[in-house]
């Protein structure tokens, strides 16, 4: 157990539609990041939050958007859904969102977009 | 452009042999890279870092080679075990705040006892 949870673990839903993931960072972590792990390929990184503020912006589309709150839990919300946002996404955390230290993961969260 | 490949997607190795991962990079500026194990409907789970101004890192069973000239890094695991078997990811990354860890699409091995 790496101490950082995700709900929901699975989500299915339709098209045009919005979700939202949330992230519970491992305790004393300040940095939150979330990745999407689509068919085929590797983790790619979307955004990163150090302690409520946006660090670090990836391959994260417009019609993606996340926040980090004053108790560093994190939502990733995903609007206009379309079929190819169907993923596994990942939240991680570090201590100090500094490369050199280990991020930890989450379980991930299931989307379907049907 | 993929920044962080890892050009062989399996390998298979017999229980007691050395497994080799191999993973090449393109950005001379990366100081950090690291190994993460990832079992089905699990997140992955950090195995082995090497920091750029060391060429070995060893932990247990997992050692790390860093090859800078070459831009290339492998992971020996010696001796493989059955439980070893799951998809092993590369990643890549800057020892500056606001930086994220760029992985390679991963390789996956299967340990036969």
């Amino acid at each position: 157990d790496s101490g950082v949870t995700q709900t929901p673990k699975h989500l299915i839903t339709a098209t045009g539609q919005r979700v939202t993931l949330r992230c519970s960072p491992r305790s004393g972590d300040l940095s939150v990041y979330w990745y999407q792990q689509s068919l085929d390929q590797g983790l790619q990184f979307l955004i990163q939050y150090y302690n409520g503020e946006e660090r670090a912006k990836g391959n994260i589309l417009e019609r993606f958007s996340a926040q980090q709150f004053p108790d560093l839990h994190s939502e990733l919300n995903l609007s206009s859904l379309e079929l190819g946002d169907s993923a596994l996404y990942f939240c991680a955390s570090s201590v100090d969102g500094r490369g050199r230290n280990e991020q930890f993961f989450g379980p991930g969260t299931r989307l379907t977009v049907l | 452009d993929q920044q962080v490949k890892q050009n062989s997607p399996s390998l298979s190795v017999q229980e007691g042999r050395i497994s080799i991962l191999n993973c090449d990079y393109t950005n001379s500026m990366f100081d950090y890279f690291l190994w993460y194990k990832k079992y089905p409907a699990e997140g992955p789970t950090f195995l082995i870092s090497i920091s750029s101004i060391k060429d070995k890192n060893e932990d247990g069973r997992f050692t790390v080679f860093l090859n800078k000239s070459a831009k290339h890094l492998s992971l020996h695991i010696v001796p493989s075990q059955p439980g070893d078997s799951a998809v092993y990811f590369c990643a890549a990354s800057l020892n500056q705040a606001g930086t994220a860890l760029i992985f390679g699409k991963g390789t996956t091995l299967s340990v036969s006892s």
